[in-house]
């Protein structure tokens, strides 16, 4: 079946650094795609997301950009903070609009 | 506004037994989904709900799994009879519309002894 590659599983990255997650999707026809964040017993929250009509989206410190004809998406964090650490998904609709999840990128920032 | 409401928060019970989840949407919010998430792993989708019509539930285990959305508000998950292998946790999600971003509920954490 379809699916949602994410790497890293973990990353460690010191404050103030950036950090990049990256993903791969496997249905060409995917048109939407929305990364999440879930801290430690929390629900997922959406932090932002891409239309496959637009190849770069930034909202503060985050940006996610989008290669439609690699099918792979980043989520870039800059000027990383304490409160950023967490898991991270992205995602994908694909064709029939299910919504696939990646296994998600557990974020640490080192003091 | 209150978010999405999910109950129990926690749940366990021994194998064989039945258990039920419920989940209250954010108003207005015509399409509802209900997740598994299991330990660190992302979330896959069990079901989602238009209203009252389930248009997708082709992960949903069927055997033991059912869900409903009588009135296109609320909705209950159930399992019955439990396995050791749903110990997870269960999210429920709902949109204004498919296209639309998702919320998500605290979820139900099941422990199945």
């Amino acid at each position: 079946g379809e699916n949602v590659e994410q790497h890293p599983s973990t990353l460690s990255v010191q404050e103030g650094d950036s950090a990049v997650i990256k993903c791969t999707y496997s249905d060409s026809a995917s048109n939407y795609f929305p990364w999440y964040k879930q801290e430690l017993g929390k629900r997922p929250q959406l932090i932002i997301d891409i239309r496959s009509n637009v190849g770069e989206k930034k909202d503060q410190r985050i940006a996610v950009t989008l290669n439609k004809t690699a099918k792979h998406f980043s989520l870039h964090i800059t000027e990383t903070q304490p409160e950023d650490s967490a898991v991270y998904f992205c995602a994908a609709r694909e064709k029939d609009d299910k919504i696939i999840f990646g296994k998600g990128t557990r974020l640490h920032i080192l003091p | 506004e209150a978010g999405v409401v999910q109950s129990p928060r926690y749940k366990i019970i021994e194998k064989k037994q039945p258990v039920a989840f419920w989940c209250n949407p954010i108003s207005g919010h015509n399409t509802l989904y209900w997740y598994l998430q299991n330990l660190g792993q992302g979330p896959e989708l069990l079901i989602r709900y238009e209203n009252e019509e389930a248009v997708d539930d082709s992960q949903l285990p069927k055997d033991r799994f059912s869900a409903e959305r009588l009135k296109g508000v609320d909705s209950t998950l159930k399992i019955q009879p439990a396995e050791l292998g749903d110990s997870a946790v269960y999210l429920c999600a709902s949109s204004l519309g498919l296209f639309n971003e998702q919320f998500f509920g605290p979820g139900t954490r099941l422990t199945v002894l």
